[in-house]
């Protein structure tokens, strides 16, 4: 069954700093690696994702993902305070299935 | 427009009644889904459905049944509340099938339930 952990739980950093989330998985076979973002109150969002190894730049965000080591992460580039909200990594089930396995989140505070 | 309609929004019920939660998405999708979250656990999976047809269950429990009437409607309905029930239950869809490589969901809402 596949495992996913994320770090750290919180998150506070200042206005226009970089920010790195991360995620550990269990599985490799896995092929959809993804993050999410949920402000208060409202339904996750899908922000960015990734199908394979390396990295992939969406204007501030960027996702990397290494199979290998079982690791993928989330870095925001010059954070603004719209960005704080909690941020969830998915990923899919191996075999098939209709799953996503969704970590206990990261919340993020960027402070103006 | 919301693409994902989930009523109601709010809802109390008392410990042994039976609710039903409704959602509908107007995206076109073919595949929908339940996940609960609430301060004790994470977004967690309960159900996918495609055109209709159950794909996955997760949800121990015979309390909760997914309903769909039509391919953009999935209801779900809960029978025996506990207060252990009390959470935020997100509707969801994709486009299609995983393993075309469509993995995005798009979550409605939410309905808040609190168990008395």
């Amino acid at each position: 069954q596949q495992k996913v952990q994320q770090s750290p739980e919180s998150l506070i950093v200042p206005e226009g700093a970089m920010t790195s989330l991360n995620c550990t998985f269990s599985d490799s076979a896995s092929q959809y690696f993804a993050w999410y973002r949920q402000h208060s109150g409202k339904a996750p969002k899908a922000l960015m994702s990734i199908f394979s190894n390396g990295e992939k730049e969406e204007g501030r965000f960027t996702i990397h993902l290494n199979k290998a080591s079982l690791h993928f992460s989330l870095h925001i580039r010059d954070s603004q305070p719209s960005d704080s909200a909690l941020y969830l990594c998915a990923v899919s089930l191996s075999s098939g299935s209709w799953q996503l396995i969704f970590g206990s989140g990261t919340q993020l505070t960027v402070m103006p | 427009d919301p693409k994902i309609i989930q009523k109601p929004k709010y809802l109390v019920a008392v410990t042994g009644s039976e609710k039903i939660l409704i959602c509908e998405q107007y995206l076109g999708h073919n595949a929908m889904y339940w996940y609960r979250q609430s301060a004790k656990k994470p977004l967690e999976f309960m159900f996918s459905y495609s055109y209709q047809k159950l794909m996955d269950n997760q949800t121990a429990s015979s309390r909760f049944q997914p309903q769909s009437s039509k391919k953009n409607h999935l209801d779900l309905q809960i029978t025996a509340l506990k207060p252990d029930d009390s959470a935020t239950y997100f509707c969801a869809s994709s486009q299609d099938l995983p393993g075309l490589g469509r993995y995005e969901q798009y979550f409605g809402p939410g309905t808040r339930l609190t168990v008395l």
